[in-house]
């Protein structure tokens, strides 16, 4: 069966370090998202990808960046990593021109 | 249970009653919606969705009816039983596969 994977699903990291979290999809979407849930805001768009080579910025992008190099996989990378960025990070797809995106199952990230 | 005005972040519910979730979104634009479901440590799971052409829809003991004019959006649970306890978002998209979530209502059923 086709699926979204996220890995790690735990991860605890000290302020300062580069963090990359992973997102592999067998869906064969064109469309993959990154989003940040926490108390109180629902989920929050980071970054996005509507095909290879493709990343545009969400509404809260500063601090993070992702890269699209293959149709399966959107890695998101934490440049320096901040105790603000401590959140449960979801991953999603999406067909092209359809709109119900499936999730992941998140990756809890503590930045200590 | 209902959840009145325009959001709650919490509804109980007793096990066997009818339950409604209410979502108020915020642009006129917006095409599809779409009502997820959010059990704990796991991700969103899509339930059910609507176009804008449409007022209601209804699923497996979901229906969701649409009200353009005011732009509110609502979610009915028929015959709650306990594994609809979560926490419920709804999403609106504006034409661009982007979705905009809402801050989530948590539902607890009371056996």
């Amino acid at each position: 069966d086709a699926e979204i994977t996220q890995s790690p699903r735990h991860k605890i990291t000290e302020t300062g370090r580069q963090v990359t979290l992973a997102c592999h999809q067998t869906w064969n979407h064109n469309n993959m998202f990154w989003y940040r849930q926490d108390l109180g805001h629902g989920l929050r768009l980071i970054h996005y990808s509507y095909g290879v080579h493709d990343t545009n910025k969400g509404e809260v992008s500063d601090g993070y960046s992702v890269s699209r190099s293959n149709t399966e996989d959107l890695p998101l990378t934490l440049e320096s990593a901040a105790s603000s960025q401590t959140s449960v990070y979801f991953c999603a797809s999406s067909e092209m021109g359809g709109t119900e995106a499936f999730f992941g199952q998140g990756t809890r990230l503590t930045v200590v | 249970g209902e959840s009145v005005g325009l959001h709650l972040p919490t509804l109980s519910v007793q096990e066997g009653d009818n339950s409604i979730i209410n979502c108020a979104y915020s642009n006129s634009a917006s095409d599809y919606f779409i009502w997820y479901k959010q059990e704990s440590g796991k991700g969103p799971q899509f339930i059910i969705d609507i176009r804008s052409n449409m007022d209601k829809r209804q699923g497996q003991r979901v229906t969701v009816l649409l009200n353009k004019t005011v732009k509110h959006l609502s979610l009915q649970i028929a015959a709650t039983q306990p594994g609809d306890s979560a926490v419920y978002f709804c999403a609106e998209n504006i034409n661009d596969y982007k979705l905009s979530f809402g801050a989530g209502t948590t539902v607890t059923v009371r056996a």
